[in-house]
């Protein structure tokens, strides 16, 4: 059984495009992240839901928007995709948001041509 | 929160070697953790230090936390090929804070 689970594993959408990313976990954490990597492997946390609450909301473009329907799933829509959106985007969990490790999804490579 | 900075950015060892990764950070923390990326898959925790603590190990690694010098090194004992990976460091600084990466430690173990 996968920990953590993302959809799809590849996405290729053309420029102006709405898409969405799914990530699920199993583990019963109580906090989700999005990670965003970029081509030099820097990773830049974009969000995270601790019991469906927004916690972190850094300086992102707001045609990213998470939507948490409970704990165990935290999904990332993006509107009007563009060519920088390009990177491999990650889903992680923690037990809770007071440091503990987080397990990592294997990430969803999106590709905006 | 705040980003490690690990060093160097790129190691090239035999197999059998010992790989040694150093990481230092700026402010206070409460733990710093430690994560292994293989090439197209997502971080694996490896280890937690926590600020209290001097060393650790699980298997072939140790991780000693320097709090004075804020700065941490992962050793990986009698390297293999299949160790690999890029290797972040990520200081955790208090609650509800998020980890913050660095970009990494590209090491290769040559068979």
């Amino acid at each position: 059984d996968t920990a953590v689970s993302q959809t799809p594993k590849y996405l290729v959408t053309q420029m102006g495009n709405d898409k969405s990313i799914k990530c699920e976990q199993n583990l019963g954490h109580d906090t989700m992240y999005w990670y965003k990597q970029d081509s030099k492997k820097f990773l830049k946390i974009m969000f995270s839901y601790n019991n469906k609450e927004l916690i972190i909301n850094e300086t992102v473009p707001n045609r990213f928007s998470p939507k948490s329907p409970d704990k165990a799933h935290l999904n990332l829509h993006i509107n009007s995709l563009e060519l920088g959106d390009s990177a491999v985007y990650f889903c992680a969990s923690s037990p809770n948001a007071g440091g503990y490790g987080y397990t990592f999804g294997s990430g969803t490579r999106l590709t905006v041509v | 929160s705040q980003q490690g900075e690990e060093d160097p950015q790129a190691l090239s060892i035999q197999e059998g070697e010992n790989a040694t990764m150093n990481c230092s950070y700026k402010t206070s923390i409460n733990n710093l953790q430690w994560y292994r990326q293989n090439s197209g898959r997502g971080l694996v925790h490896l280890i937690l230090i926590r600020s209290n603590e001097r060393e650790k190990h699980s298997g072939r690694l140790r991780v000693t936390l320097d709090t004075s010098k804020k700065s941490s090194s992962l050793l990986i004992t009698a390297s293999r090929a299949a160790d690999t990976a890029s290797y972040f460091c990520a200081p955790y600084t208090g609650a509800n804070s998020k980890l913050t990466f660095g970009k990494g430690i590209t090491l290769s173990v040559r068979p």
